[in-house]
Formats: structure tokens, C-alpha cells, sequence
């Protein structure tokens, strides 16, 4: 199973709602990565989960707030958004982090079809 | 700083023809190579991945191709058919993981 699911599919929320987005891998994996994408964009990323423990942060804005509960789920809480915050949101997975030190794996990165989130 | 190119960004080509769809990176330090598709309003699905020290990796009518000294990649579509028409999205593995995209190339296959 190569799958990475992620719910809901499509999101519409006002700018002083509180939502989650949500997403579930069932491969073992112990990396997990959200990423940002504007229409005719590549993705962006925005934070890295390393065996549940934060990794990465790209400088992202406060109102949004990663958690990662267990080693299958992450969640991405959104509050106070405002409408350039409109994407599509892209969660991945992979075996795990690369460090320089290690050798070279063969890590690649499963994504799932995304949120579509609109703020108005 | 890895930047990733992808020329042209748009192509449309009848179907049945072999084609190219050419990568550029600017940092040879790099991991792995991941070709991606993505169709419109949809997530990322995984076409094939180079490793570094690799050549090139096939996957049914799918040939991807690392020159990492160069710093190119080629993807090989053989007998193109319709439902080929995506977004191709080439991506370099650097350090922790991070994935630096191209743009993108806009593919259609004209029946």
C-alpha cells in the first residue's frame, strides 16, 4: 500500500474559523512533510515531521500549526487565515529524513491528493 | 541555493509521438532525482526516482534519464497517448529531505 490519504478534500472557511487538515499513511514511514500549492506553482514546503518530532520549519506563519499525534498521522490547524491562504495542500511521507552522514537510500517521497482549501 | 528548471513550459504534441521532457539543476550535491505527474486540481503521483549514483530508471513506456556532473535529466515518453496529458514536475532530494521543483511542464497529447 503506496497510499498517503488525506480529508477533507475540499475546505471552505472563514477568517476567524478554526479547521484542521488531516493526513494518514499506513507504509511504516517516519517522515512526514506539508507543502503549499498555489495554482500553476510547484509546491512549497512547510514543515518536516521527523519520528514525530518537529524537523523542519519553513518560516511559516503561526496560523498554522502542525501536530504529529503518531507515526501514521499528521494534522495541519489552521486559525485566523487570511484569503492568500487559498491552495491546494499537499501532505507527504517518506521512509525517513535524509541526514548528510548517511548513505544514500532510496527515499522517495509519496504525496496524496491534496485539500483544496479556500478562505474568504 | 538549488534551483531546478524546467524548458519548455508548455508542450502539445499529437499522439503516438516519442518525446523528451527535459530537468535542470543548478547543484550536483544531490540525493535523488523524482519525476512526478500531476493532473489539474490533484496531488503528486510518483513516476519513477534516480538515485545520485544512477544512470536511469524505466517504468513501462517511462524512461528517466540523471546526468548529475551536467546537472540534467531527461524523462522519455514512448507512443504518447492521450491520458498522458499532466503537469510533469521534476524534483532534486538535497539536504533533510527537502525537495527543490521545478515549474513544471504542461503536457498535451492531441488525439
Amino acid at each position: 500500500d503506496t497510499e498517503v490519504t488525506q480529508t477533507p478534500k475540499h475546505l471552505v472557511m472563514g477568517m476567524t474559523n478554526k479547521k484542521s487538515l488531516k493526513c494518514e499513511q499506513h507504509m511504516g514511514h517516519r517522515a512526514m512533510y506539508w507543502y503549499k500549492q498555489k495554482a500553476k506553482k510547484p509546491p512549497e514546503l512547510m514543515f518536516v515531521y521527523s519520528y514525530e518530532k518537529l524537523s523542519i520549519n519553513e518560516s511559516v506563519p503561526s496560523r498554522f500549526s502542525p501536530e504529529c499525534p503518531n507515526s501514521s498521522l499528521l494534522n495541519l490547524h489552521l486559525h485566523a487565515l487570511q484569503p492568500e491562504d487559498s491552495a491546494l495542500y499537499l501532505c507527504a511521507s517518506s521512509r525517513y529524513l535524509l541526514a548528510a552522514h548517511e548513505p544514500e537510500p532510496f527515499n522517495e517521497q509519496f504525496f496524496g491528493p491534496g485539500t483544496r482549501l479556500t478562505v474568504l | 541555493k538549488q534551483e531546478v528548471t524546467q524548458i519548455p513550459a508548455a508542450l502539445s504534441v499529437p499522439e503516438g509521438e516519442n518525446l523528451v521532457l527535459n530537468c535542470s539543476f543548478t547543484d550536483s550535491a544531490i540525493y535523488n532525482l523524482q519525476w512526478f505527474r500531476q493532473d489539474p486540481g490533484k496531488g503528486l503521483t510518483s513516476l519513477l526516482l534516480i538515485q545520485s549514483s544512477q544512470r536511469e530508471q524505466t517504468s513501462g513506456r517511462l524512461n528517466a534519464s540523471l546526468d548529475k556532473s551536467s546537472g540534467r535529466s531527461t524523462l522519455y515518453i514512448a507512443a504518447s497517448q492521450p491520458g498522458d496529458s499532466a503537469t510533469y514536475l521534476c524534483a532534486v532530494t538535497g539536504a533533510n529531505s527537502k525537495l527543490t521543483f521545478g515549474k513544471g511542464i504542461t503536457l498535451s497529447v492531441r488525439p
